[in-house]
């Protein structure tokens, strides 16, 4: 079965550091681009990264670049998310998504089940 | 950055109504727009990729269009199971970006 799960997330104070990791199994994880949307509690979805398959291109929302940082691990199977100086606005369910292996399009097909992340003192 | 408007923010249709969901593009993406379903506590699923193309098990009264700036969902015969939230997605360049999201409801 394809599956992603997503682990990491808690309770941190604002100013503090996570990592999010999300486990890929049932598909070639390396031949896929991966992402991370996150969403509010009670509001929509927000894009945050994305990296290409073998990590040659990364990208990030501005909201988010120069404090969190995205990786994957090929050997392990694994998507990385590491967020430091966390704001209270970065409160959210994170989840992280496949790019659907499809000419022309960059859709997310296969989707976590998301962790939450808490920023609050 | 490319903004995605979509409307309406709700919608309350009967069961077998077809259902017509719009999102705007501030700027042409040729065929790079998705749509998404969400239901409450999951995580959202892919409906139409490529604007209109439909995502293997999804089911065929879900329909998409469009092209460049303007795109349409449609639903063509309303379903109880339908209740969600229903996001569209700009994947033609990055930051990719979200419509605000259309929920969907009974009457």
């Amino acid at each position: 079965e394809v599956q992603l799960v997503e682990s990491g997330g808690g309770l941190v104070k604002p100013g503090g550091s996570l990592r999010l990791s999300c486990a890929a199994s049932g598909f070639t994880f390396s031949s896929y681009s991966m992402n991370w949307v996150r969403q509010a509690p009670g509001k929509g979805l927000e894009w945050v990264s994305s990296i290409s398959s073998s990590s040659s291109y990364i990208y990030y929302a501005d909201s988010v670049k120069g404090r969190f940082t995205i990786s994957r691990d090929n050997a392990k199977n694994s998507l990385y998310l590491q967020m430091n100086s966390l704001r209270a606005e970065d409160t959210a369910v994170y989840y992280c998504a496949r790019v659907i292996a499809a000419a022309d399009t960059d859709a997310f097909d296969i989707w976590g089940q998301g962790t939450m992340v808490t920023v609050s003192s | 950055d490319i903004q995605v408007t979509q409307s309406p923010s709700s919608l309350s249709a009967s069961v077998g109504d077809r259902v017509t969901i719009t999102c705007r593009a501030s700027q042409g993406i040729s065929n790079g727009l998705s749509w998404y379903q969400q239901k409450p506590g999951q995580a959202p699923t892919l409906l139409i990729y490529a604007a209109s193309s439909l995502q293997s098990g999804v089911p065929s009264r879900f329909s998409g269009s469009g092209s460049g700036t303007d795109f349409t969902l449609t639903i063509s015969s309303l379903q109880p199971e339908d209740v969600a939230t229903y996001y569209c997605l700009q994947d033609y360049t990055t930051p990719y970006t979200f419509g605000q999201g259309t929920k969907l409801e009974i009457k």
